[in-house]
Formats: C-alpha cells, sequence, structure tokens
C-alpha cells in the first residue's frame, strides 16, 4: 500500500515567519511530487512540483526533495494570513499516472 | 485560459439512486483524472482516461466507472448510491507528457 504522511497539524506561525511543511512517502521509486494547497470549501490549487534532489525556489515557496531519505519539505517565506490553508502533498506513483495525497497539513498564520 | 470545468457544482441525491458527474478539461489535456475527497480519507484516486481510454483505476468498486469522449470532456457515474458516497468529487486534467495536474473546482454529491 503506498502512502504518503503528513502531520496534520494544525500549524500555527506567526506572520512574517518561516512555515515548515513535511512530508514522507514509502513509493520508493517515485519520481514526481507535488504540493497543493486547498482554502476551505475550494478545490486543490498546484503551487510547487518537484522532480530532482535539492531545492526548488518559487518567489516565497521553497520546496525540497530527499529521495533518499523518501522525503519531501515545503518552505513559505515570509508568511502571510492569506497563506492559512491546507497543503497536501501529492507523489505520483512510479508505476502508474495516479497521485497518491497525504492527509494535508493546516497552516494558520496569524496577524 | 479557462480551467477544468465540473458541473453540476451540488448534488443531493437518495441512497440507491445513479449520478453522473461531468468534468471538461483544460484546452489541449488529454488526460482526465477523477478524485474522491472526504474528511476520513482525504484524497484518493478513482481512475485515470487518456484518449478515451481507461488507463488507470483505483480501489473503488464497480459502481464507480466513467468514460471519456473525443473531445476529452469525461464524465464519471455512481450506480446505487450509498450514504458514503457522499463527498467532494474532483476532477483534474494534465497536459500529454506532462505529470503536473490542475483540478475542477469540484462536485459536492450528498446522498441522504
Amino acid at each position: 500500500q503506498k502512502e504518503v504522511e503528513q502531520n496534520s497539524g494544525p500549524l500555527s506561525v506567526p506572520e512574517g515567519a518561516i512555515a515548515s511543511l513535511n512530508c514522507t512517502y514509502s513509493d520508493r521509486g517515485s519520481q514526481s511530487f507535488f504540493w497543493y494547497r486547498q482554502y476551505s470549501g475550494k478545490s486543490p490549487e498546484l503551487i510547487m512540483s518537484i522532480y530532482s534532489n535539492g531545492d526548488k525556489e518559487d518567489g516565497r515557496f521553497t520546496a525540497q526533495l530527499n529521495k533518499a531519505s523518501q522525503y519531501v519539505s515545503l518552505l513559505i517565506r515570509d508568511s502571510q494570513p492569506s497563506d492559512s490553508a491546507t497543503y497536501l502533498c501529492a507523489v505520483r506513483e512510479q508505476a502508474g499516472t495516479a497521485l497518491i495525497f497525504g492527509k494535508g497539513t493546516t497552516l494558520s498564520v496569524s496577524s | 485560459k479557462a480551467g477544468v470545468t465540473q458541473t453540476p457544482r451540488y448534488l443531493i441525491k437518495t441512497r440507491g439512486q445513479q449520478v453522473t458527474l461531468s468534468c471538461s478539461p483544460i484546452s489541449g489535456h488529454r488526460s482526465v483524472s477523477w478524485y474522491q475527497q472526504t474528511p476520513g480519507q482525504g484524497l484518493q484516486f478513482l481512475f485515470e482516461y487518456f484518449s478515451e481510454t481507461q488507463r488507470n483505476k483505483g480501489n473503488f468498486p464497480g459502481r464507480f466507472s466513467g468514460r471519456q469522449f473525443s473531445n476529452s470532456r469525461s464524465e464519471m457515474n455512481v450506480s446505487t448510491l450509498e450514504l458514503g458516497d457522499s463527498a467532494l468529487y474532483l476532477c483534474a486534467s494534465s497536459f500529454q507528457g506532462s505529470t503536473e495536474a490542475f483540478f475542477g473546482q469540484g462536485t459536492r454529491l450528498t446522498v441522504v
């Protein structure tokens, strides 16, 4: 059973701080990793994709991947109240096209 | 560029009935996947279609089925509805050769 694990949170950070969200996955052969943001009552929105070990930066977001440790993380710098949402980690299965999702981490940014 | 469009947005059905949900992918996207999201199980993969063929299927009972048309639009059908089928059903489309999937607004199905 392929699994993606995330801490459910809530993760609470003050405005302007760095929020760090983590994810581990079980499918060692997976090659594609994604972070989605989902506001309450809305659908998931793709915010980052990462395929190679190391860091990938996009604005205030940095995704980090360590395939040896089967670990993916998302850093949000200068967190804003508008970043308050549930962040879903998704891993594309090696043998197929399905995305396996974690249950999500709820982030709350206080002003 | 229009996003993924799902209709209807909300549905209320009675146990035992069947339901059909529709998804129009982003223009040029030929891969359409369906997911079920519930508070307890999170997002779970139902199936994926590409060029009118089911390419992958998740671990759901045969009451859940789908199809894709030549214009890449997809429908999902659930027969003999059960209370546990109440969920947000999400459709995602991908461009050929890309692993990135973009979700529609979802259809909120309530079975009473």
